[in-house]
Parts: structure tokens; C-alpha cells; sequence
């Protein structure tokens, strides 16, 4: 089982479109999460972290699971601009602290 | 303020030549990075340095490969006897410690002819 996972998607949604991505982890002692989106031939640029309570950010809500060890994403009245890849970033607590990155998920807005 | 820069943008050598990739990390950020993202896929770990501890290594793809931090602040990838394989984009990040978000730079495209 990989360490982080991601359905790679696409997802493909109208603008003005509610849509949610998960990511799951393996690693029970993970302690640190965070979503990242990257375009197109660009580098990873952080969208949010994500606490246990639960995090929003505008249009963005991120929440974590602990039981179920999976961390999500909604994102809600999608805009064209929201197309990208998003990634999920996993640090575990103890070892050697390397944030483990999601393969990501592509997210497609059409008009 | 200034982000990670990297350097080159672009790098273009022939098969067995070495290139040496240069990331300049957020001033104070203990936490250096290295990673290398193939088109389509997704980033590869190559190495960790945090503050004054040893390096991580543990994602360097072959002896080949090999980096230093000098003075816990500037730090240069070298990769000797390019093959194309080694063809990707050398990403760079860093982070005030490892548990929080990191900062990328604008990578280094690297094309081996």
C-alpha cells in the first residue's frame, strides 16, 4: 500500500460545481497535512494545511480523519481558474520528518 | 519577501556530461528539500537537509547523484555522468522546520541530450 494515495482523476465539473477530493495515508503517526495545487509546468504551491478541527479557507474546506486516515478537500462554486492538480502532503512524527507527497488529483473546470 | 530561488532556469547538456543545480532556500528556513517531478508524474524525494544534521539521502536514485548544504543555507545538486534519464524538472523547497509547509522555487528544467 503506498504511503499516500490520490485518485489521480480527472474530474471533470462545471463551473459553479461542488467537488471533493480525498487522500489517504498509511502512516498512523502522521502529524502534519497540507494540500498543494500545482499547474500545469509550474511548481507546487501551497493552498492550505489542514487541522483537526477542520480549516476553511473562502471556498476551500479542508478536514482530517484520524480514524479513517484520510484528509479532504471541497471545494465549492468552482471557477475556470480552480483547474489544476492537487496534492496532498503527509509529514509523520518520529523518523526522518520527510513530507510524503500524494501522486495528486487533476481537477478540470469547463465553463 | 524573497521566495526559493533556483538556478538555472534551464539547463540543456549532452549524455555524460555533469551539471551542478543551485537552490538558494528561504532566509532562516532550516529545512531544505530537494525533489525531481518527471513530465506527467509526480515529485520524486531525492534529499532532506535539516539545520546542522546529516542529510537524508535515502531518495538519491544512484551514486551519481549527491548534494551539500554549505553553511545551512545555499545548496547545489550535482549530478555527474548525466544520463537522459536524469532528464526532469530538480525542484527545490524549504521550510522554517519540517513540520511546516514548505516553499517551492521555480525548479530547474534539465534536458539531456
Amino acid at each position: 500500500r503506498k504511503e499516500v494515495e490520490q485518485d489521480p482523476g480527472p474530474f471533470n465539473v462545471p463551473e459553479g460545481a461542488t467537488v471533493a477530493f480525498n487522500c489517504t495515508y498509511s502512516n498512523s503517526a502522521s502529524q502534519s497535512f497540507f494540500w498543494y495545487r500545482q499547474d500545469c509546468r509550474k511548481e507546487p504551491k501551497l493552498l492550505m494545511s489542514v487541522y483537526s478541527s477542520g480549516n476553511e479557507d473562502g471556498r476551500f474546506t479542508a478536514q482530517l480523519n484520524r480514524a479513517s486516515q484520510y484528509i479532504s478537500l471541497l471545494i465549492r462554486d468552482s471557477k475556470l481558474s480552480d483547474s489544476a492538480t492537487y496534492l496532498c502532503v503527509v509529514t509523520a512524527s518520529g523518523g526522518s520528518y520527510i513530507p510524503t507527497f500524494g501522486r495528486g488529483t487533476s481537477l478540470i473546470v469547463h465553463p | 519577501g524573497a521566495g526559493v530561488s533556483q538556478s538555472p532556469s534551464n539547463k540543456v547538456t549532452e549524455k555524460g556530461k555533469d551539471v551542478e543545480l543551485r537552490c538558494d532556500p528561504i532566509s532562516g528556513h532550516t529545512a531544505l528539500y530537494w525533489y525531481r517531478q518527471s513530465l506527467g508524474q509526480g515529485l520524486e524525494f531525492l534529499i532532506y537537509f535539516q539545520g546542522n544534521s546529516a542529510p537524508d539521502k535515502s531518495g538519491l536514485p544512484s551514486d551519481r547523484f549527491s548534494a551539500e548544504r554549505t553553511g545551512g543555507s545555499v545548496s547545489t545538486l550535482t549530478i555527474q555522468r548525466t544520463q537522459q534519464e536524469d532528464s526532469a524538472v530538480y525542484l527545490c523547497a524549504s521550510s522554517p522546520n519540517s513540520n511546516q509547509p514548505q516553499h517551492f522555487g521555480d525548479g530547474t528544467r534539465l534536458s539531456i541530450l
